[in-house]
């Protein structure tokens, strides 16, 4: 185990609502990452939060957003939610260092939007 | 935008045999990570490479990174029905941000 929680494990969604995802760092760590894995493919980098803020972002549109709270625990939130959305969304803890970039991931939340 | 692709996309094999994963990208990363995943899980990190011509054993996993930091390869030996899962490449990458780039993934299926 990574020490990195997600909740809820399944969420089930109608197209047009809001969903909020939670994420619980592993101990140390103060960067969170948040990926979105679709069906039979890799993960795909949606943004990266260090010290509360969101510290770069992939190819997702404003409806995606996030927070990082103090104790480095992290939300992702999508909003007007459409049906491509449905994936695994994946969040990933790590500690910035001067070396190797390692990340490590939680269980995943799968979203499922009808 | 750096890609890295990854070869064969399936691969259905007997145990005790011997097999090569590949991960290529036009693209030069920091390092390159190769994940484990299994169904309804996160990715499990194997191991880093992050010099050019370093490997990397793994019990019956070897790991290398190419020369030029632009692809890798994973080699099984004598694999596993155990060594089922979907295996994925990642390469750091700091363009925007320092985030992991990930291949398509290989799903792998040893047969007893």
């Amino acid at each position: 185990e990574t020490g990195v929680t997600q909740s809820p494990t399944h969420l089930i969604k109608t197209r047009g609502q809001q969903v909020t995802l939670r994420c619980s760092s592993q101990s140390g760590h103060n960067t969170v990452s948040w990926y979105q894995q679709a069906l039979g493919q890799g993960p795909q980098f949606i943004f990266q939060y260090y010290r509360e803020e969101e510290n770069g972002r992939g190819n997702f549109p404003p409806r995606f957003s996030g927070l990082q709270f103090p104790n480095y625990s992290s939300e992702l939130n999508v909003n007007a939610l459409e049906l491509d959305d449905s994936a695994l969304y994946l969040c990933a803890s790590s500690k910035r260092t001067s070396g190797s970039y390692e990340q490590y991931f939680g269980p995943g939340t799968r979203l499922t939007v009808t | 935008t750096q890609l890295l692709e990854q070869s064969p996309q399936f691969l259905s094999i007997q145990e005790g045999e011997n097999l090569t994963v590949y991960c290529n990208s036009s693209s030069v990363f920091s390092s390159l990570q190769w994940y484990r995943q299994e169904p309804g899980e996160g990715p499990v990190l194997l191991v880093t490479v992050v010099t050019g011509g370093e490997v990397k054993k793994l019990k019956r996993l070897t790991f290398q990174f190419g020369d030029a930091r632009k692809d890798s390869s994973l080699h099984i030996t004598a694999a596993q029905p155990g060594d089922t899962g979907l295996y994925l490449c990642a390469g750091e990458s700091w363009e925007g941000a320092q985030k992991l780039v990930f291949g398509q993934g290989t799903r792998l299926t040893i047969n007893p």
